[in-house]
C-alpha cells in the first residue's frame, strides 16, 4: 500500500503569510501512462473534502492563483502565497496513481 | 457530466450491514471502475475497495472478509455492501471514479452505527 505522509499535522498562520504543506509518499506516483495523480484537497468543518490542485500542478476550476503545487515522483508541495480567512481548514494529500490513499491531514489555523 | 449519485440508509443497527448504491452517469461502468472511500474521525480517509470495468474487484485488506461491491452494467449502478457493522464504522461512505485529470465523487452517505 501507498503511504502518504503529510507534516505538518497543525499549521498556525497569520493572516497574508505563506504557507506551505508538505507530501511525501512511500513508493513513485508516477502512473505508467506518465501522468501524476497526487492531488490536493481543502476540507471544512462539516463539509466533504474540496479538490484545489489535480495531478501536481493544476489548480482545479474557480480555484485562486494564490494556491500552487509542485513536486515529483515522492515529494510534493502545496503553497498558500497569502492566506486568507477562508483558506482556513483541513489540507488533504490525495493520490490515485496507485488505488487512493490520502495524507493524514494538515489543520490550518489562524496563529 | 460524469455525476455520482449514492442512496443508503443512515443508520444501521451494530452486527447489521449497511447497503449503498452509488448510480452513476455521464460514464459507463465498462469503461471505468468505481471506488469506495469512508472518512471517519478516528481514521481519517480510508481506500475501501473497488470494482475495475471488467467487473473484478481489489479490497483493502482490512475489510476484505466483510466487503463485498458488485454492479449491474445496464442499470449503471454500483453496490457496496458491508457486514458486521460496529460503532468504529461510523462514517461518510463515498463512491468515487477516477479520469486522466481527478477523481470525481459521490455526494457521500453518512453512516452512523447505533442503537
Amino acid at each position: 500500500d501507498v503511504v502518504m505522509t503529510q507534516t505538518p499535522l497543525s499549521l498556525p498562520v497569520s493572516l497574508g503569510d505563506q504557507a506551505s504543506i508538505s507530501c511525501r509518499s512511500s513508493q513513485s506516483l508516477v502512473h505508467s501512462n506518465g501522468n501524476t495523480y497526487l492531488h490536493w484537497y481543502l476540507q471544512k468543518p462539516g463539509q466533504s473534502p474540496k479538490l484545489l490542485i489535480y495531478k501536481v500542478s493544476n489548480r482545479f476550476s474557480g480555484v485562486p492563483d494564490r494556491f500552487s503545487g509542485s513536486g515529483s515522483g515522492t515529494d510534493f508541495t502545496l503553497k498558500i502565497s497569502r492566506v486568507e480567512a477562508e483558506d482556513l481548514g483541513v489540507y488533504f494529500c490525495s493520490q490515485s496513481t496507485h488505488v487512493f490513499t490520502f495524507g493524514s491531514g494538515t489543520k490550518l489555523e489562524i496563529k | 457530466q460524469v455525476q455520482l449519485k449514492q442512496s443508503g440508509p443512515g443508520l444501521v443497527q451494530p452486527s447489521q450491514s449497511l447497503s449503498i448504491t452509488c448510480t452513476v452517469s455521464g460514464f459507463s461502468l465498462t469503461s471505468y471502475g468505481v471506488h469506495w472511500v469512508r472518512q471517519s474521525p478516528g481514521k481519517g480517509l480510508e481506500w475501501l475497495g473497488v470494482i475495475w470495468s471488467g467487473g473484478s474487484t481489489d479490497y483493502n485488506a482490512a475489510f476484505i472478509s466483510r466487503l463485498s461491491i458488485s454492479k449491474d452494467n445496464s442499470k449503471s449502478q454500483v453496490f457496496f455492501k458491508m457486514n458486521s457493522l460496529q460503532a468504529d464504522d461510523t462514517a461518510i461512505y463515498y463512491c468515487a471514479r477516477n479520469s486522466d485529470d481527478y477523481p470525481y465523487w459521490g455526494q457521500g452517505t453518512l453512516v452512523t452505527v447505533s442503537a
